[in-house]
């Protein structure tokens, strides 16, 4: 089994529905992380979360909301989804530490919003 | 702010050629840097990283990247490539500050034709 883990990984959905991405991770990583991929822009941080009781949003969070259920939990919600949120999604973790650490990366949950 | 910028978006290569892919890094401060490598499908892992020490570090399947401080560059080179590299390959930045969180440059697509 991946050691984290996003659900759904593929997606399609109509402008203007919520929609809940999950991340699930076995890593015992305190801190964990939504990024969105777009071509030519690279990846691009939306929320972080260094523990359960710690979120801060990252570069792009406009239009994004995050839970941190458990240390294992982690799920981006997208309020009322537009077409430019079109992308594919990145949840990552990383052990506690200073910027040395090394990131591990989900599958990917690729959305389509119409 | 830290930024990092991928010079070329696709290099395309015959099997056996030699590479490299360039990255060049924006910081007032002290950086860590990465290489991370996303096959068709598939989500990032780490390639190779600089944290400290030895300016050059190498991967277990070839690649070496070499930190050169004086030109903020981080160049990704591997002497004969096989069609498995084939794949997106993103440099990354971090600092003692950033905790986990990463900038990424643009990505690169590295074609390896036979």
């Amino acid at each position: 089994d991946a050691d984290v883990t996003q659900t759904p990984r593929n997606r399609i959905t109509k402008t203007g529905k919520r929609i809940m991405l999950e991340c699930s991770q076995t890593k015992g990583h305190d801190r964990m992380y939504w990024y969105r991929q777009d071509p030519g822009l690279g990846l691009r941080l939306i929320y972080y979360s260094f523990d359960v009781k710690d979120i801060n949003k990252g570069e792009i969070s406009d239009g994004y909301s995050v839970s941190r259920q458990a240390q294992a939990k982690f799920s981006l919600s997208l309020e009322s989804a537009i077409p430019n949120q079109t992308a594919l999604y990145f949840c990552a973790t990383s052990a506690a530490g200073t910027g040395n650490t090394e990131a591990f990366f989900g599958q990917g949950t690729r959305l389509t919003v119409v | 702010a830290q930024s990092v910028t991928q010079l070329d978006s696709q290099v395309p290569v015959f099997e056996e050629a030699p590479v490299e892919l360039r990255c060049n890094y924006s910081s007032s401060v002290s950086v860590y840097l990465f290489w991370y490598v996303q096959y068709p499908n598939q989500g990032l892992q780490l390639l190779l990283k600089y944290l400290s020490g030895s300016t050059l570090v190498k991967s277990i399947n070839g690649f070496e990247a070499e930190f050169n401080k004086s030109q903020t560059s981080f160049h990704l080179r591997k002497p004969s490539v096989h069609i498995s590299d084939t794949a997106e390959y993103f440099c990354a930045v971090s600092h003692d500050n950033q905790g986990g969180k990463l900038i990424f440059g643009q990505g690169t697509e590295l074609s390896v034709k036979p």
